[in-house]
C-alpha cells in the first residue's frame, strides 16, 4: 500500500459545527503532516507528528485540533471555524521526520467550506 | 517567508516540446524536492536531489541544483497534455525545525495538445 488517505473529500460545516478530517497510510511512515491550501497558493504547514508526538505547531488558531492515535492514523478535529478557513486540507506522511530527507507522499485532501 | 521562489508562474507550451521551471532558495538546504499537483488534488513526490548532487533524471524528468546559486531547474522533456499541473518546488528547514518542508510559490504548466 503506497497511498495517504484522507475522508471525506468534500465538507461543508457551519460555524457553529464539530467535524473531524481523518487521514490514514499504511506504509510504515512515522511522520505525519497537515497542510492548509488555498486557491492558487503553495500547500502551508500546519502540524507536523513525528512518532505519534506532535512535534510542530505552526501557531495554529486552536479551533484546529490534531490528533494522532496510532503510527497510521492522523486526525484533524475542527471546532468554530470561520468561513476563511474554507480551503484544501492535506494530509502527508514520510518515512521519517529528520532533516526533511525524505520525500512526502500526499493524499488527495479535504476540501473544506466553511458557511 | 516562502523559502523558495519559482519562475515562471505560468508556462504555456505545445506538446513535445520541453517545459523548463527554475526556482531559487534562501538559506542552505540538505535537499530540495520537486512536487507536482493536478487542479484540486493531492502533491505527488517527483524527485528529490542531495545537496551534494548536481543533477538528478527520472524518465522525462531532469533536475540540476546548484548549491552556489541556490538554485535548482526542473525540465520536462518531451512535453505532453497530461503533464497540465502546478510544480513546487520544496526545502526542507533544519535544526529544530526537522520536517518542516516549504514550499515555493509554484509554476502553473500547460501543455497543449
Amino acid at each position: 500500500d503506497t497511498e495517504v488517505t484522507q475522508t471525506p473529500k468534500h465538507l461543508v460545516m457551519g460555524m457553529t459545527n464539530k467535524k473531524s478530517l481523518k487521514c490514514e497510510q499504511h506504509m510504515g511512515h512515522r511522520a505525519m503532516y497537515w497542510y492548509k491550501q488555498k486557491a492558487k497558493k503553495p500547500p502551508e504547514l500546519m502540524f507536523v507528528y513525528s512518532y505519534e508526538k506532535l512535534s510542530i505547531n505552526e501557531s495554529v488558531p486552536s479551533r484546529f485540533s490534531p490528533e494522532c492515535p496510532n503510527s497510521s492514523l492522523l486526525n484533524l478535529h475542527l471546532h468554530a471555524l470561520q468561513p476563511e478557513d474554507s480551503a484544501l486540507y492535506l494530509c502527508a506522511s514520510s518515512l521519517s521526520a529528520l532533516r526533511g530527507n525524505y520525500g512526502y507522499t500526499f493524499g488527495s485532501g479535504t476540501r473544506l467550506t466553511v458557511v | 517567508s516562502q523559502q523558495g521562489e519559482e519562475d515562471p508562474q505560468a508556462l504555456s507550451i505545445q506538446e513535445g516540446e520541453n517545459a523548463t521551471m527554475n526556482c531559487s532558495y534562501k538559506t542552505s538546504i540538505n535537499n530540495l524536492q520537486w512536487y507536482r499537483q493536478n487542479s484540486g488534488r493531492g502533491l505527488v513526490h517527483l524527485i528529490l536531489i542531495r545537496s551534494n548532487e548536481r543533477e538528478k533524471h527520472s524518465g522525462r524528468l531532469r533536475v540540476t541544483l546548484d548549491t552556489s546559486k541556490k538554485s535548482s531547474s526542473l525540465l520536462i522533456t518531451a512535453s505532453r497534455a497530461a503533464d497540465t499541473a502546478s510544480y513546487f518546488c520544496a526545502t526542507p528547514a533544519g535544526g529544530t525545525s526537522y520536517g518542516k518542508l516549504t514550499f515555493g510559490q509554484g509554476t502553473i504548466l500547460t501543455v497543449h495538445p
